[in-house]
């Protein structure tokens, strides 16, 4: 059975940092894109970033870009968000997600999301 | 980047009835790659629909989707108690980012 566990999230105060966990199991992740996609309270899926099965390439939603850094370590199944200077509209559900073998995939599988707060 | 607008934004259907869910593309979306995903409350999305008309492994067939180019379609053909929940349209095949449409709530009326 396919599994992704997030972990990491809680409070943090403006400008501070974070970094998000996402445990995968029940498939062969090395082989998968992996996505982190957020939700704030209240609001609509927003994708935040990307990366290759084999960690070479990454993209960013331009709401993150340089702040943001997405990687993944294959040996322990885990994929990362290092979230840095983060801002009060960063606070939102982060979800992990399954992309498939190719780029121009679906996301068909989440995780249950672990909870970001930003906040003084 | 394309913008994905989904209409309505709200619906209020009965069981047994038959819902149409609609999402548009600013501009074309490559080779369909168009999906739909379902999300109930305090829930993680759950994928529906890819590639525009191919539903996603255990959803059942009262789901179907179809279009193509800017204008896309969900149908759920006979609405069971379950299935009143947020559902999103996502294009996923253009460079990122993989938008995805404001969703359409479906209520129980």
């Amino acid at each position: 059975e396919v599994q992704l566990v997030e972990s990491g999230g809680g409070l943090v105060q403006p400008g501070g940092s974070l970094r998000l966990s996402c445990a995968a199991s029940g498939f062969t992740f090395s082989t998968y894109w992996m996505h982190w996609v957020r939700q704030a309270p209240g609001k609509g899926l927003v994708w935040v970033s990307r990366i290759h099965s084999d960690g070479s390439t990454t993209t960013y939603a331009d709401s993150v870009k340089g702040r943001f850094a997405i990687s993944r370590d294959n040996a322990k199944n885990t994929l990362y968000l290092q979230m840095n200077s983060l801002r009060a509209e960063d606070t939102a559900v982060y979800y992990c997600a399954r992309g498939g073998f190719y780029s121009t995939d679906a996301f068909n599988f989440w995780g249950q999301g672990t909870m970001v707060t930003v906040s003084s | 980047e394309i913008v994905l607008t989904q209409s309505p934004g709200a619906l209020s259907l009965s069981p047994g009835e038959r819902a149409t869910l609609s999402c548009r593309a600013s501009q074309s979306v490559a080779s369909s790659h168009l999906a739909w995903y379902q999300q109930k409350r305090g829930q993680a999305p759950r994928l529906l629909i890819y590639g525009a008309s191919s539903r996603a492994t255990g959803i059942p067939d009262r789901f179907s989707g179809s279009g193509s180019g800017t204008d896309f379609t969900l149908t759920i053909s006979r609405l069971e108690p379950e299935d009143f929940a947020v559902y999103y349209c996502q294009q996923y095949g253009s460079s990122p980012p993989y938008t995805f449409g404001q969703g359409t709530k479906l209520e129980i009326k």
